[in-house]
């Protein structure tokens, strides 16, 4: 299985471009993450997916657009790119676990996109 | 809202030392508890988990016990190898919840 599959791997846009960063998973998973990992900052969740045509906003969602119209695949969409948006972009999906009788949610990470901006 | 902190890096160790990264969360109810580790140019991968207290999560040597009384669940491990130098997060997911909260990890390195 390929797991969770990102493209592109790097990326150098100019200030006021756009582009789409995509996300595929091929392990039938319902819910779906964009995060964004910044130097000492940890992950933040920028927009998450429950389910094909189901999107919602994380933490820090602006700037950026999602949609979901397939199980497979969450791409994340970046309007009038801003040197802010310099990052490493990670995507995820997960599937929700039973151990003991308690519920967990396992995330599956993709390679990474790393987008600067300048 | 919820919260993870965990110990700043960077950690160096020698091959075959003790290995302790603090963490604690702040949540409500019972969330559950996740270390995650990402290797050089990669994606973050699961490394253990527990989903209630007092449980231990254990998986290539590392282990982490959900400590309900302290909030925490703090990653060890006896003997660190070269092969082991990576940034470790720890991470939560709320009581019923989907979304994972990381913490801003720690970056071991280990010297042979």
């Amino acid at each position: 299985n390929a797991g969770v599959t990102q493209t592109p791997k790097f990326r150098i846009l100019k200030i006021g471009q756009s582009m789409t960063l995509q996300c595929t998973q091929d392990m039938n998973h319902n819910y779906m993450y964009w995060y964004r990992q910044d130097p000492g900052m940890g992950l933040k969740l920028i927009y998450y997916s429950v389910g094909a045509g189901i999107t919602d906003k994380g933490e820090v969602p602006n700037g950026y657009n999602v949609s979901r119209s397939t199980t497979e695949d969450f791409p994340l969409r970046l309007e009038l790119a801003a040197p802010s948006q310099t990052s490493v972009y990670f995507c995820a999906s997960s599937y929700p676990i039973r151990t003991g009788g308690r519920g967990a949610n396992v995330l599956t990470f993709g390679a990474g996109s790393r987008l600067t901006v300048l | 809202g919820d919260s993870v902190t965990q110990m700043e890096g960077p950690v160096t160790l020698s091959e075959e030392a003790f290995l302790t990264i603090n963490c604690t969360y702040t949540a409500t109810g019972y969330p559950s508890l996740f270390w995650y580790v990402q290797y050089p140019g990669e994606g973050l991968q699961l490394l253990l988990k527990a989903t209630k207290a007092d449980d231990k999560g254990s998986n290539k040597g590392f282990e982490a016990t959900y400590r309900k009384e302290t909030t925490s669940f703090h990653l060890e491990k006896g003997s660190v190898q070269v092969s082991d130098s990576a940034v470790y997060f720890c991470a939560l997911t709320g009581t019923g919840g989907f979304k994972t909260i990381f913490g801003a990890g720690t970056r071991l390195f280990v010297k042979a």
